[in-house]
């Protein structure tokens, strides 16, 4: 089945650990790529997001994702968290196909501080 | 303004209740979305609506009804609904639809709890 694959469902880090999040989709063609973070309490919110062009796109609060179209992969990466990082993070897949904007299912960052 | 605004913030209700959610922006985007998001689920659309007109609906049981009535606002109502709509309902905006998969701005969503 198509699908977006979010291997880690829950991730605990302290603070000053290096980040990577994994995301994998299974459709062929072309994608738009997007990582979404909400924050205890917040709204959904964009991080970053890939189109076309540099497959290495620079998101706010340091993020940045790596497009590897070979494997199918967008993942995620920071540095150095924060305690501040702590929320839910998603990776969506947009297909033209289908016209919809399809979600993993999520996973749960939490950094010790 | 980046804004997607949504009232109320929390709404209990009955199962033979009449309630409606209210979502505004004033981007100037002409396409609007509703989403059900679970407890630590992924948001799942559920109506979206483009130039003010029904684009998708992804088989919503009719007890939900979505309504347009201008570029800006967004509602849906909400009547005889079962236990297990309980959900946060996110409202966001985007550009345009399909737009290539534009950027979806939410809302901060209504918590409803439906007794």
């Amino acid at each position: 089945a198509q699908s977006v694959s979010q291997h880690n469902h829950h991730v605990i880090l302290s603070e000053a650990a290096s980040l990577e999040l994994g995301c994998n989709y299974s459709y062929g063609g072309t994608v738009n790529l997007f990582w979404y973070v909400q924050y205890p309490g917040q709204h959904l919110q964009l991080l970053l997001k890939y189109f076309s062009g540099d497959p290495l796109v620079k998101g706010i609060k340091g993020f940045e994702a790596e497009f590897i179209k070979s494997k199918f992969s967008f993942n995620l990466r920071k540095p150095s968290v924060q305690w501040s990082d702590t929320a839910e993070y998603f990776c969506a897949v947009f297909r033209g196909s289908n016209y919809q904007l399809i979600w993993g299912a999520g996973t749960k960052l939490i950094i010790k501080p | 303004d980046t804004e997607v605004t949504q009232t109320p913030k929390h709404l209990v209700m009955g199962m033979t209740n009449k309630k409606s959610l209210k979502c505004e922006q004033h981007m100037g985007h002409r396409a609007m979305y509703w989403y059900k998001q679970k407890a630590k689920k992924p948001p799942e659309l559920m109506f979206v609506y483009s130039y003010e007109k029904l684009s998708i609906n992804e088989s919503v049981p009719s007890r939900f009804s979505p309504e347009c009535p201008n570029s800006s606002l967004l509602n849906l109502h909400l009547h005889a609904l079962q236990p297990e709509d309980s959900a946060l309902y996110l409202c966001a905006s985007s550009q345009d639809f399909p737009g290539g998969g534009n950027e979806q701005f939410f809302g901060p969503g209504t918590r409803l709890t439906v007794l």
